[in-house]
Order: C-alpha cells, then sequence, then structure tokens
C-alpha cells in the first residue's frame, strides 16, 4: 500500500545544530508540504513543492530549507535549531482533486 | 490569505446525539473546504472535500455543509460514538494554488 513516512519519530538536538527531517511518500504525488503544528497556532505551512526541483516559501520559512531532487522526497533541514523551532513537523502530500495525506510526525526539541 | 475560525476549541457531547462543529472564513470565497480528522500523536486524516458548488455532501454518519454567502462550512456527526472523539480541523486552498490553511481545530469528546 502507498504511505507517506517521516522519520524520525522524536528529536532531541542541541540550539545551532543543522537538523534534517525526513519524508517519503510511494503515492506518487507531485505536490508535498512541511507544517509545523503549535498550541494556540493550529498547522502552519513551512515550505512546499509542486514537483521535483520545484520549493517555494510558506507563511513561516524562516530558519528552514527544503530540497525536491526526485518525487518521492522532501526532507525539511533546519540550518541553525533555536528553542522556537520546539514543535511537531508534518509532512503531507497531494494528488489532483484529493485531500491531503499526512505523515505520523516528527516531535523535535531544541535545547 | 484566508483567516478561518473554528469557533469552539473544545465541545463535549452525549452519545447518540448529534455533534455539530462551525468553521467559518473571511476574505474570499474558495474552490471548495476540506476537513480533517487528528487523533492525539497522530497526524491529520482526510475525511471529506466539499465544492462551492454542493451545498451538502453525506459520507456514512458525516455530513458537511457548505455556504458560500454565510462564508461558513458545518460538520455534523450523527448517533454520535465515543470513538468519534478527537480534533477536527477544517480546510480552505489559498486563492489560486493548493496549499491548505487550516483552522485551529475543535476537540470533540463524546461522552458515554
Amino acid at each position: 500500500d502507498a504511505e507517506i513516512t517521516q522519520s524520525p519519530r522524536h528529536k532531541i538536538t542541541e540550539t545551532g545544530r543543522q537538523v534534517t527531517l525526513a519524508c517519503h511518500q510511494t503515492w506518487n504525488h507531485n505536490n508535498m508540504f512541511w507544517y509545523r503544528q503549535d498550541l494556540g497556532h493550529g498547522l502552519r505551512l513551512i515550505h512546499y513543492s509542486y514537483g521535483v526541483h520545484d520549493t517555494n516559501k510558506g507563511e513561516v520559512s524562516d530558519g528552514y530549507s527544503v530540497s525536491r531532487s526526485n518525487t518521492e522526497d522532501l526532507p525539511l533541514t533546519l540550518e541553525s535549531a533555536a528553542s522556537s523551532q520546539t514543535s511537531v513537523y508534518f509532512c503531507a502530500s497531494s494528488g489532483p482533486n484529493y485531500g491531503y495525506t499526512f505523515g505520523s510526525g516528527t516531535r523535535l526539541t531544541v535545547v | 490569505s484566508q483567516k478561518i475560525e473554528q469557533n469552539s476549541e473544545a465541545l463535549n457531547i452525549q452519545e447518540g446525539k448529534t455533534a455539530t462543529l462551525t468553521c467559518n472564513y473571511t476574505n474570499y470565497s474558495p474552490a471548495y473546504l476540506q476537513w480533517y480528522r487528528q487523533d492525539p500523536g497522530r497526524g491529520p486524516v482526510f475525511l471529506l472535500l466539499i465544492r462551492e458548488n454542493e451545498k451538502e455532501k453525506r459520507k456514512e454518519r458525516l455530513k458537511v455543509t457548505f455556504d458560500t454567502t454565510l462564508k461558513q462550512s458545518l460538520f455534523h456527526i450523527t448517533a454520535s460514538q465515543p470513538a468519534d472523539s478527537a480534533t477536527y480541523l477544517c480546510a480552505l486552498p489559498n486563492f489560486g494554488n493548493e496549499k491548505l490553511t487550516f483552522g485551529t481545530g475543535t476537540r470533540l469528546t463524546i461522552i458515554p
């Protein structure tokens, strides 16, 4: 069965370190998205991609980057982790006329 | 971009009754609106999509309405069960593209 997987599920890192969160989907979806979810803010869009080599900034993109070298993967990199980036991160993908399919999330703690 | 209000943070409903959740939006009317369910520690799960030319959509015990004049969607769960307890999110696309803006959700608890 097609799926979308995120790794790791939990991560603790130190302030200033570079961190990469993985997202892999086997739906063959062109559209992929990264959101962060925080209490009181709901899901906020970080970056998104509509296809290979396409990347776009969302509403909270500062301090984050993504790259799309193939259809299946959209890794999210925190260039220099900050405590404000402690959050739960969700990756999602979508095809035409369908809702989003979300991964199970990565809980990131920056200490 | 869209601003979305789900006007109940938490809602408690007796088992067997109908739960009704509200989603209001400002700015432009979207081509469609979506509802998701999220359980603790899990990612949201897509439930229903309703288009602007559809007044109502049903899926098993779920019913969604979409009123573009009121800029509102209502999400109903009939014959509610404790297993329906979860957070429900509404989401709308931003104008001219497919990226979704999500509401903060309503935490629904069905009391046995």
